[in-house]
């Protein structure tokens, strides 16, 4: 199965700040059909997980601009431009190129 | 809109079954596989496998392929996970989910919470 790791495993912000949070795979994303299937979820306490960003950098419906992905093949990062303190909650990072889909041990962005 | 409308919660003996349910509705049933998801309290996230509605085709994490059976009924758009052999490590919150493979799981359910307990 494709390991996905995130860091940090927790991420202390002031609202107002940049967060940055980084999804490793341990091998390449990129599907046969020349997609990279790496998605965001956050995950907010006492809630199901909400779709953020799908193939890397394609914000989800409804989906704030202050949210970002980017990244390639095996390395990819999530960006909040300017927190705010709705964006609390766990994030995970996933993969659905391969089978089975997997996803990260997940960030808890947390208030300083 | 799109909802995944998921059962109520789980109590249940150790070796015992439950059988969950996920309604689903705002989108054509047979369009999205059904996938499902576990959680363990404070723990990340784990595939357990999908149903197609439109064919009956199942796929199962490997992990999963003696404990969860999938089922999905066309005329009254719901999918059901069944568990068997309750074991504690099967205390966990269940979410049905969406996709169109290979593509995001986009609208989850509010998960089921089973409790396996004596």
């Amino acid at each position: 199965d494709v390991v996905m790791t995130q860091t940090p495993l927790s991420l202390p912000v002031s609202l107002g700040d940049q967060a940055s949070i980084s999804c490793r795979s341990s091998q390449s994303l990129v599907h046969s059909n020349g997609n990279t299937y790496l998605h965001w979820y956050l995950q907010k306490p006492g809630q199901s997980p909400k779709l953020l960003i799908y193939k890397i950098s394609k914000r989800f419906s409804g989906v704030p601009d202050r949210f970002s992905g980017s990244g390639s093949g095996t390395d990819f990062t999530l960006k909040i431009s300017r927190v705010e303190a709705e964006d609390l909650g766990v994030y995970f990072c996933s993969q659905s190129t391969h089978v089975p889909p997997t996803f990260g041990g997940g960030t808890k962005l947390e208030i300083k | 809109q799109v909802q995944l409308q998921q059962s109520g919660a789980e109590l249940a003996r150790p070796g015992a079954s439950v059988k969950m349910s996920c309604k689903a509705s705002g989108y054509m049933f047979t369009t999205y596989t059904i996938h499902w998801v576990k959680q363990r309290p404070g723990q990340g996230l784990d595939w357990i496998g999908y149903i197609n509605p439109s064919s009956g085709f199942t796929n199962y994490n490997q992990k999963f392929k003696d404990k969860a059976t999938l089922a999905a009924d066309k005329s009254s758009t719901t999918a059901y996970m069944q568990l068997n052999s309750l074991t504690s490590e099967d205390s966990a919150v269940y979410y049905c989910t969406r996709r169109i493979d290979p593509d995001a799981m986009d609208f989850w359910g509010q998960g089921t919470s089973v409790t396996v307990s004596s």
